[in-house]
């Protein structure tokens, strides 16, 4: 069974710190994908990270595939309020479904 | 272009019940999928459907069924509700068999509270 832990569960930090996500799996993943969920509404896709070792930026967002394909990360540089919410990272699954980790709730204090 | 709708946005229901969610995708969008999603969890697979037929099917009892329209458009049945089918139920849409790097369109859920 393919699992996606993702770490930490929970992270409060004040506005203009940084702060580092990570997705970790025992199974190698074509790819991973990062969401971005607020309370009330449907994930949004922020990027798919393809290739082993593959960075890929948005703005102030950094996401790194490991070289194995087997785990993401998702750093955030000097956070805002607006950044807050639950950030979720998913893989293939054998049907063609994503499988979604249980996500980190990120609360950024202004 | 509207993105994917739910209906209705809220229910609550009574163990026992039975309860019809239903979902538009984005328009020239062939693939519906629907996942579950449970308080403090990440979504989990439910079906999809691509073209009318079902391509998959998570690990949820018979309880639960879906279907798609000639366009498009998906219903997902539950029936017998139980407690723990409480939870936010999402509709993705894409227009492909969505397969690992295609995106998915999500539209906002319909919240649903058994009691």
């Amino acid at each position: 069974t393919q699992l996606l832990e993702q770490s930490p569960q929970f992270l409060s930090i004040q506005e203009g710190e940084n702060l580092t996500v990570y997705c970790n799996s025992s199974s190698v993943f074509s790819s991973l994908q990062w969401y971005r969920q607020e309370p009330g509404e449907g994930p949004v896709l922020l990027v798919t990270v393809v290739t082993g070792g593959e960075v890929k930026k948005l703005k102030r967002l950094t996401f790194q595939f490991g070289d194995a394909r087997k785990d993401s990360s998702l750093h955030i540089t000097a956070a805002q309020p607006g950044d807050t919410g639950l950030y979720l990272c998913a893989g293939g699954g054998s049907q063609g479904n994503l499988i979604f980790g249980k996500g980190t709730k990120l609360s950024v204090k202004p | 272009d509207a993105g994917v709708t739910q209906s209705p946005t809220h229910l609550i229901k009574t163990r026992g019940q039975h309860v019809t969610l239903r979902c538009s995708p984005i328009s020239g969008h062939k693939s519906v999928s629907w996942y579950q999603q449970v308080l403090g969890q990440g979504p989990q697979f439910i079906f999809q459907y691509y073209e009318k037929e079902e391509r998959g099917r998570g690990n949820f009892p018979d309880r639960f069924s879906a279907r798609q329209f000639p366009n498009y458009s998906s219903e997902l049945n539950v029936n017998a509700l139980l407690l723990g089918d409480s939870a936010l139920y999402l509709c993705a849409s894409s227009p492909g068999l969505g397969v690992a790097n295609e995106k998915l369109f999500f539209g906002s859920g319909t919240q649903l509270s058994v009691l």
